[in-house]
């Protein structure tokens, strides 16, 4: 069955500083895609990057990029230049191309807190 | 465009009490879910739908029924409430291939007192 885990309950990072979000999935199917989301305090889920298992090189969208090692199953986020708006609770989360549905699993969550 | 339609925001519930939890898209999105989240544990899949009139269950269905008589939505149902079910309820919907983004819902507040 397909898994996320986030092992980092909590970050702290400063500002305009970068910082890595760990997300490692465990799966047996040969195509699956991952997901990030923010979910600030205000409680929304905003989509934040999408890496695709076929996918021959690391996603970026802006300041975020997606640190895919797939011999690794690890597909950290890497959020560069933080600001104070980036705090927040982050959530990598998995889907199987052909088991399970089509679900999107998550992980349990990294909160984020950027310091001025 | 209003995207995916979640009401209410907020609900106070007794133990034993019955409600439903409405959700509508607008997307013409086969593949709509359901999720509760609670700290600690990431957002859960309650039950998911791939498509008008069928439904499956996910990691915690327990507890919550849910029907799909038309594309457009899919009602969570809580025949009796319990206290375990306090909880944030995201519903979400997708399009069809495997980088579809979910979209969500704004979510609702939900206490059983």
């Amino acid at each position: 069955a397909q898994k996320i885990t986030q092992t980092q309950p909590g970050m702290f990072v400063q500002e305009k500083e970068a910082v890595t979000l760990d997300c490692t999935y465990d799966t047996s199917d040969p195509s699956y895609g991952l997901f990030w989301y923010k979910q600030p305090s205000s409680g929304e889920m905003i989509f934040l990057i999408y890496q695709g298992s076929y996918d021959q090189q690391n996603a970026t969208e802006g300041r975020y990029s997606l640190n895919f090692q797939k011999a690794r199953k690890s597909a950290n986020l890497v959020i560069s230049a933080s600001q104070l708006g980036d705090s927040a609770m982050y959530f990598c989360a998995m889907r199987e191309a052909y088991n399970q549905g089509g679900k999107l699993i998550f992980g349990q969550g990294t909160e984020l807190s950027v310091k001025p | 465009n209003a995207g995916v339609t979640q009401t209410p925001k907020f609900q106070v519930l007794k133990t034993g009490q019955s409600m439903t939890l409405q959700c509508a898209q607008d997307m013409n999105h086969e593949y709509m879910s359901w999720y509760r989240q609670d700290p600690g544990m990431g957002l859960r899949l309650i039950h998911y739908s791939v498509g008008a009139g069928i439904t499956d269950q996910g990691e915690v269905p327990n507890g919550y029924n849910v029907s799909r008589s038309t594309t457009e939505d899919f009602p969570l149902r809580l025949l009796s409430a319990a206290p375990s079910q306090t909880s944030v309820y995201f519903c979400a919907s997708r399009g069809p291939g495997l980088n579809e983004k979910l979209f969500f819902g704004s979510g609702t507040q939900l206490s059983v007192l």
